[in-house]
């Protein structure tokens, strides 16, 4: 499978903490990007990285991509309770197929 | 506002009874996705359309079927659902193929 694995499968945090999830895939890629995914929703697309891109930030977001290793990390700063979701890595591999491929997510909930 | 509308958003069919899952959007994609989302997992492809152009996955069950009359339009046939095949649906479009999906709010479907 070429799915990737996210860590921790599940993160409980109290509102005003950080948050940090980590993502490991597989295969090289062209980017990796970061989903967001309200219970009983879509997905609603956060940010992407190219692969010759080392760090993004976006709001109170920052993603890291290490291609060396094949993983990418998200942090949320100042964690507020409308941040409770699950998260979702999805790569693009670079043999140019069009297609994303999500990762496990990871389920965050904010403690207020 | 652009966006990727789905209906239903909730589906009921019996087994074995044919039902249509819909899928519209505004954004003047080229590229439109349908994914399988089960609970607690990841979404899974099951085909895309690039512009006219079909892409069925190699592990898509011949009962799920698609048609793209037109570029606004997107349709999931499912010919004989099964109880394995009750799960959300979603619709994604892109502007470029394996850059930012724009995801519709989903069909949640159940079997019966």
């Amino acid at each position: 499978s070429q799915q990737g694995e996210e860590d921790p499968q599940a993160l409980s945090i109290q509102e005003g903490e950080n948050a940090t999830m980590n993502c490991s895939y597989k295969t090289s890629i062209n980017n990796l990007q970061w989903y967001r995914q309200n219970s009983g929703r879509g997905l609603v697309h956060l940010i992407l990285i190219r692969s010759n891109e080392r760090e993004k930030h976006s709001g109170r977001l920052r993603v890291t991509l290490d291609t060396s290793k094949k993983s990418s990390s998200l942090l949320i700063t100042a964690s507020r309770a409308a941040d409770t979701a699950s998260y979702f890595c999805a790569t693009e591999s670079n043999f140019g197929n069009e297609k994303l491929t999500f990762g496990t997510g990871t389920r965050l909930t904010i403690i207020p | 506002d652009a966006m990727v509308i789905q209906n239903p958003r909730y589906q009921v069919t019996q087994f074995g009874k044919p039902v249509t899952l819909s899928c519209s959007q505004t954004l003047n994609h080229n590229v439109m996705y349908w994914y399988q989302q089960k609970s607690s997992q990841a979404p899974k492809l099951l085909f895309h359309y690039y512009d006219k152009d079909f892409n069925n996955e190699a592990d898509t069950p011949d009962n799920f079927q698609s048609r793209r009359p037109n570029t606004s339009f997107c349709f999931l046939d499912i010919r004989s659902p099964g109880l394995g095949d009750a799960a959300m649906y979603l619709c994604a479009t892109s502007s470029v193929a394996g850059e930012t999906q724009y995801f519709g709010p989903g069909t949640r479907l159940l079997v019966l």
